[in-house]
Order: structure tokens, then C-alpha cells, then sequence
């Protein structure tokens, strides 16, 4: 079985604060990890992927499978960070499991 | 640039009622996916399909049926709608090659009274 578990429901930061979302896993084998974000009033679309090693707009995730996390890190929040962010895991199948999302306000 | 559309974006139907919400994605993409997206519970996989005619249950399929006949579409099926069905569903497609990027609809809210 694979899963995601991502502990914080709510995340406030104040501008410019530095942002950890974190996101663990549990899966057995080799795992691709994402993280998807939802701006309000927009689709979900993909933020990052570990594979990728890229920053997308500042954020930036490693794969830690010591430690089966895959946190997403930005040194200084901007209020258009502002969003709903999901960890997700490709597993044995082709499809996506979630994590139950994490909300990110940040404060001016 | 990707479009997955779905057709109905706000739905109000009552209990027992017969619900399809349809899907098409105009980027000839293999793989197409049905989530539900709930507070608290994030997306959560109903059914997926790789191929035309071909599907795969996902997490919670039970009252939920899917049809692929198309490969641009993809519906999903309420037989009979209860209440706990209310939710916002969300459509998705990907290519064979990059299944972990999905492609996004902007979702339909459905609510069973």
C-alpha cells in the first residue's frame, strides 16, 4: 500500500518568513514524489517533481528516503505563495496518491 | 497547452438519482483519472484508465461506475447518488510517458440533497 501524510492542515507564515511544508511517505519500493498546488479560483497543476532537482518559483523539494519525506522548502514566503499544496506519490500504479493538502496564508 | 474540460461545473441532483459527469482532454493523452477532493481528506482516487475501454478502480470506486469509449473521454457515473456523494470531482489526463504530471480540469461541485 502506498500513502501520503501531510501533518499540517493550516500553515501562516508572515512575508518573507522561510516555508517548510512537509510531506511523508510510506511506500515500499522506489517512489516518485510531486507536489501540486491550487491557487484559489485556479486548477491544480503541478508545482515540482523530485526527479526534476528544479526550484519552481523559489520552492524547492528533496527526496529524503531515509526518512521517507519529501518537504517543500522556500527561504522567503510571498503572499502569492498563497494556496492549497499537495504532496503526491507514484507508486506501483499508474496514478497519483494525495496527501490530504496543506494550506499556506501568508501574512503581509 | 492542455485542456481538460469538464462539462457540468456546478451540479444539484437529489438522492437516487441518476449523475454522469463528463470529461474530454484535447491532448490525446493515454491516461485519464476521477478524483474526489474533499476537506480534510485531499484527492482521493475513484477510477482511472490507460487506454480506450480499459479501467482501473482506484481507492473508493464503490458507487461510482466509469466509461472510456473515446480515448478524449472519460465519465463518470453516480447509478444511484446519496448524499455522501456530494463533493467537488475531479478530472485529469496525463501522457503515457509522464504519468505523474496530470493535467487538471477545473473540477465540478456536485451536491446530493
Amino acid at each position: 500500500a502506498q500513502r501520503v501524510t501531510q501533518p499540517e492542515k493550516l500553515l501562516s507564515v508572515f512575508k518573507g518568513a522561510p516555508v517548510e511544508l512537509k510531506c511523508n511517505y510510506s511506500y515500499s519500493g522506489s517512489p516518485e514524489l510531486f507536489w501540486y498546488v491550487q491557487y484559489s479560483r485556479q486548477r491544480l497543476q503541478l508545482l515540482l517533481r523530485h526527479i526534476s532537482r528544479e526550484s519552481i518559483k523559489g520552492f524547492t523539494a528533496d527526496l529524503n528516503k531515509g526518512e521517507t519525506s519529501f518537504h517543500l522548502k522556500k527561504p522567503f514566503a510571498q503572499e502569492e505563495d498563497s494556496a492549497m499544496y499537495y504532496c503526491a506519490l507514484m507508486g506501483g500504479r499508474r496514478a497519483l496518491t494525495f496527501g490530504s493538502g496543506t494550506r499556506l496564508q501568508v501574512q503581509p | 497547452d492542455v485542456k481538460v474540460t469538464q462539462s457540468s461545473r456546478y451540479l444539484v441532483k437529489r438522492t437516487g438519482e441518476k449523475v454522469f459527469l463528463e470529461c474530454v482532454q484535447d491532448m490525446d493523452h493515454e491516461n485519464m483519472f476521477w478524483y474526489r477532493q474533499d476537506p480534510g481528506l485531499g484527492l482521493r482516487l475513484i477510477y482511472f484508465s490507460y487506454d480506450v475501454k480499459m479501467k482501473e478502480k482506484g481507492d473508493i470506486p464503490e458507487g461510482y461506475s466509469v466509461s472510456r469509449e473515446k480515448k478524449e473521454r472519460f465519465s463518470l457515473i453516480l447509478e444511484s447518488a446519496s448524499t455522501n456523494q456530494t463533493s467537488m470531482y475531479l478530472c485529469a489526463s496525463s501522457s503515457g510517458t509522464a504519468t505523474g504530471e496530470l493535467f487538471f480540469g477545473e473540477g465540478s461541485r456536485l451536491t446530493v440533497l
